[in-house]
């Protein structure tokens, strides 16, 4: 098992509509997890960390991290073209293979 | 501008020849990581440092991989006898003391191309 994977997708959603994009790890991951975004051709930029269990919002961004089920994932609401990227899951600096989220107006 | 830098941004080599790659973390960071991206993949950790001192080295790190951060400041990655394997994007990251040790802000890459 990979220390961190996600659902590779390619995921689309409409405009406005939630994207939920998912991230499971191992037991050799650390308890501290983050999100990045991606754009193509571009470097890897720090949207969300979550440290605890539950949720952590910040604007359109929700995470949520569940330890008991070695789970973390990300909501975005009310999606918007901008953020069409690629989204990488991060734990004890092993990242996921990313998931590419495509928002069509 | 006061984030990551790295240079050169693009590097062409044959394969064969050594190349090296230079990191300037954000002026406050003590943690700095080199990883390696290819298309379609996440980053690959290749290794950090705290300060000086190298911390972690990945085992998928042969021994043609070497880096340095001999002042705790900048850090070089140099890759020796290089391989068409070893084409891909080259990431540098640098996060700060204390509790959010962890946030990493990425430097735009190198990007080698091994013929």
């Amino acid at each position: 098992q990979k220390e961190v994977e996600q659902n590779s997708g390619p995921l689309s959603v409409p405009e406005g509509a939630i994207a939920s994009l998912n991230c499971t790890y191992s037991d050799r991951v650390s308890q501290s997890f983050f999100w990045y975004r991606q754009y193509s051709g571009k470097s890897p930029e720090l949207i969300m960390s979550i440290y605890s269990n539950g949720d952590k919002e910040d604007g359109r961004f929700t995470a949520q991290l569940n330890k008991a089920s070695q789970y973390v994932s990300l909501l975005i609401r009310d999606s918007q073209p901008s953020d069409s990227a690629t989204y990488l899951c991060a734990g004890s600096m092993r990242f996921g293979a990313g998931t590419r989220l495509t928002v069509k107006p | 501008d006061t984030g990551v830098s790295q240079d050169p941004r693009h590097k062409i080599t044959k394969r064969g020849q050594n190349v090296t790659f230079r990191c300037d973390p954000i002026s406050e960071h003590n943690r700095l990581y080199w990883y390696r991206q290819t298309l379609g993949q996440g980053p690959e950790f290749l290794t950090y440092f705290q300060n000086e001192a190298q911390l972690e080295k990945s085992r998928l790190l042969s021994d043609r991989f070497s880096a340095e951060r001999p002042k705790g400041s900048f850090s070089t990655l140099e890759i020796q006898r290089t391989e068409q394997g070893d084409s891909a994007m080259y990431l540098c990251a640098s996060s700060s003391p204390g509790r959010l040790f962890e946030e990493q802000f990425f430097g735009p890459g190198t990007r080698l191309t091994v013929l």
